[in-house]
């Protein structure tokens, strides 16, 4: 079965800190998404990559950062945590433009 | 921009009710359409997937139809079940390449007992 882990479910953070959110896929997938989902907002694109160490903003890239050193991982960095970085965030992987698959996200909260 | 919708954005039937969510998309030029689940606290999990070459997809009780041309798709359930709780969310993507997907909010189904 197809998996994408994201390494944490819930997340504590203070204001300024880096925040670092990973995420594995183990089905040799190009692409690879983070997306951030709040209330009555929906989900909204923060980075998207199609490769290694490729990468392309989305709708929301600002206060964020990516890298995608190996083809299975994708971490999304926070350069300096705010409080309206307080979300769900969701990691998700596909082949070209196939069945996009997602992780089980990480509700992180900056205090 | 292409924007999706969906409505109702809650719904709340009886057991074993045969229902439909709808999902419509403004920009008829679309890749592909993808129908979610998502149980709260947590990620999506997929459903289906229709091809804009595609009319409809199967998977047991659930049947998802596309008609690219009105920009529009739904989502048959039948027989719902409580376990069918949930909120389904519709999501588009733009043409070919590695692009993303443009999400609907969803709606929030409940099934009474």
């Amino acid at each position: 079965d197809v998996k994408v882990t994201q390494s944490s479910r819930y997340l504590v953070k203070r204001t300024g800190e880096k925040v670092f959110l990973e995420c594995v896929q183990d089905m040799d997938h190009e692409n690879m998404f983070w997306y951030r989902q709040d209330p009555g907002l929906g989900l909204r694109l923060i980075y998207f990559s199609y490769d290694v160490k490729m990468k392309e903003k989305g709708d929301i890239p600002e206060g964020y950062s990516v890298s995608r050193e190996k083809k299975e991982r994708f971490s999304l960095i926070l350069e300096s945590a705010s409080t309206n970085q307080t979300s769900m965030y969701l990691c998700a992987s596909s082949i070209r433009e196939g069945k996009l698959f997602f992780g089980s996200g990480t509700q992180l909260s900056v205090l | 921009k292409q924007e999706v919708t969906q409505i109702p954005a809650a719904l709340s039937v009886p057991e074993g009710e045969n229902l439909v969510l709808n999902c419509s998309f403004t920009d008829s030029a679309i890749y592909n359409l993808q129908w979610f689940r998502q149980d709260p606290g947590k990620g999506l999990t997929s459903l289906l997937l229709i091809q804009s070459s595609q009319r409809e997809q199967t998977s047991g009780r659930l049947n998802a139809s596309l008609d690219k041309s009105s920009g529009r798709s739904t989502l048959y359930i039948a027989a719902s079940q409580p376990g069918d709780s949930a909120t389904y969310l519709c999501a588009v993507r733009r043409g070919g390449g590695a692009d993303g997907l443009t999400f609907g909010k969803g709606t929030h189904l409940i099934i009474q007992p």
